[in-house]
């Protein structure tokens, strides 16, 4: 499966301030997810990446305060925009692995908004 | 109701028990259903996949799945301290047009 590579891996942020996270893939993938997961809490889809075309964001998420890139197969950076303590979450970058709908995640990145 | 619902723990048990790990969803045209380990501070990783109902086992982990009640478990034979983890149970579901959904997981605790 897809190796992900995301970086940073932790980061202490200062709030108003913005943050982004970098996702490198090892292959090309066509869809690459973005996940949020609160203290205590299970996966949040943030959005939906596809190259070539604006980011697919759900519910909840707008593309103002989480701002996606997507300029080639293997490349993605989410931003967080204006953080606020609230946003303190790891975010997790993943992509289709072995088989179809199968998710291979990276190793997240753990944000914290003082 | 949520989309996808577990059980909620932590579940504990001895080390050699069988572990029962449950979850049920609410779109009854959900055809995939996936269980995820994460431990403390790591990402998810893939543990079963399953797409028809009945059961389907790997080494010491079986799911089962029952569409008609709209349930899918995993049971760990033998749990050893090394499957301490939560476990997340996902459904790929088509009311919103066909994305992964996760559980809010299942922390198990396996006591030596």
């Amino acid at each position: 499966s897809a190796v992900i590579s995301q970086k940073p891996s932790r980061d202490i942020c200062q709030r108003g301030t913005s943050l982004t996270i970098q996702c490198q893939v090892d292959s090309q993938v066509t869809m690459m997810f973005w996940y949020r997961q609160q203290p205590g809490q299970s996966l949040t889809l943030i959005a939906t990446a596809n190259q070539g075309s604006e980011a697919t964001y759900e519910s909840g998420f707008v593309i103002d305060k989480f701002p996606i890139s997507r300029p080639n197969l293997t490349f993605s950076t989410l931003t967080v925009s204006n953080m606020s303590p609230e946003d303190s979450s790891i975010y997790l970058c993943s992509v289709e692995g072995t088989g179809a709908n199968v998710l291979t995640f990276g190793a997240g990145s753990r944000l914290t908004v003082l | 109701q949520k989309e996808v619902e577990q059980n909620s723990g932590p579940l504990s048990v001895p080390e050699g028990a069988i572990a029962s790990l449950n979850c049920t969803y609410s779109d009854r045209g959900s055809q995939s259903f996936f269980w995820y380990r994460q431990y403390s501070g790591k990402s998810p990783e893939l543990i079963m996949f399953i797409y028809s109902n009945g059961d389907k086992e790997d080494g010491r982990f079986t799911a089962q799945l029952n569409k008609a009640s709209q349930y899918v478990s995993l049971l760990i034979r033998d749990s050893q301290p090394s499957d301490s983890a939560t476990y997340l149970c996902a459904v790929l579901t088509y009311n919103q047009g066909g994305k992964l959904i996760f559980g809010q997981g299942t922390e198990l605790s396996v006591k030596p």
